[in-house]
């Protein structure tokens, strides 16, 4: 089945405590993003990647990190946690970056920050 | 920078009936994507209808079809015929098709607007 899995769905962590939430696709796309989801703010870009390697900011890059090292995993990275970052996660993937027709969207990751 | 603003933080319609929810944005771009996304409450974010920014024909698919005022900026979609799995938070998205500019490859979500299906 094709999809685009995120793990852990729902996490529980402390302030400082490095974290990673991992993504990973099987249709073989290209792209792949990474979107916060607060209430009252919609979706939010954190970052994207066209192709493996390639890696760019979103709209609200502070205090995550990205690696693309394969085409298939996307982690996000979360070296200190904050209060702030608590929020729903949502890992995506496209075929193409550059025709970007419709994006699949994983399950969501609901992270609490104590 | 692009920004997207759904104005209707919630919606409500009776069931068989017709709704409309809003949509404008802000580009200085010519060429791009726009999108209606539905997140019901498995939280699953499920394409509802693209539209591209050079085709001057609304785009449609069964139920719910949009109108597009690219001069007005505005991007509304129109659901007919409302049904209780309706109900979900509805998400306008942006996405610039301009291979030369800094914002390729993001894309812009709207705050989205919950909508209640009544029986």
């Amino acid at each position: 089945e094709a999809q685009v899995t995120q793990n852990p769905r729902y996490l529980i962590t402390v302030t400082g405590k490095k974290l990673t939430v991992t993504c990973s696709q099987n249709m073989n796309h290209e792209y792949m993003s990474w979107y916060r989801q607060d209430p009252g703010l919609g979706l939010r870009q954190i970052y994207y990647s066209m192709n493996v390697e390639v890696t760019d900011k979103g709209d609200v890059p502070e205090g995550y990190k990205v690696s693309r090292k394969e085409k298939r995993n996307f982690p996000l990275i979360l070296e200190s946690p904050s209060p702030n970052q608590t929020s729903l996660y949502f890992c995506a993937s496209s075929p193409s970056g550059t025709y970007i027709r419709e994006l699949f969207f994983g399950e969501g990751s609901r992270l609490t920050v104590l | 920078a692009q920004t997207v603003t759904q104005s209707q933080p919630e919606m409500s319609v009776q069931e068989a009936e017709t709704v409309t929810l809003s949509c404008t944005y802000d580009t200085s771009e010519s060429d791009y994507y726009l999108f209606w996304y539905k997140q019901p409450p498995s939280r699953q974010m499920i394409l509802v209808i693209r539209q591209e920014a050079y085709k001057q024909q609304n785009a449609t698919e069964n139920r719910f079809s949009v109108n597009f005022q690219k001069a007005a900026k505005s991007f509304s979609l129109k659901i007919s015929d409302s049904q209780l799995g309706d109900a979900a938070m509805y998400f306008c998205a942006y996405r610039s098709r301009n291979a030369g500019g800094t914002s390729y490859g993001k894309l812009t979500f709207g705050q989205g607007t919950i909508l209640t299906v009544h029986p």
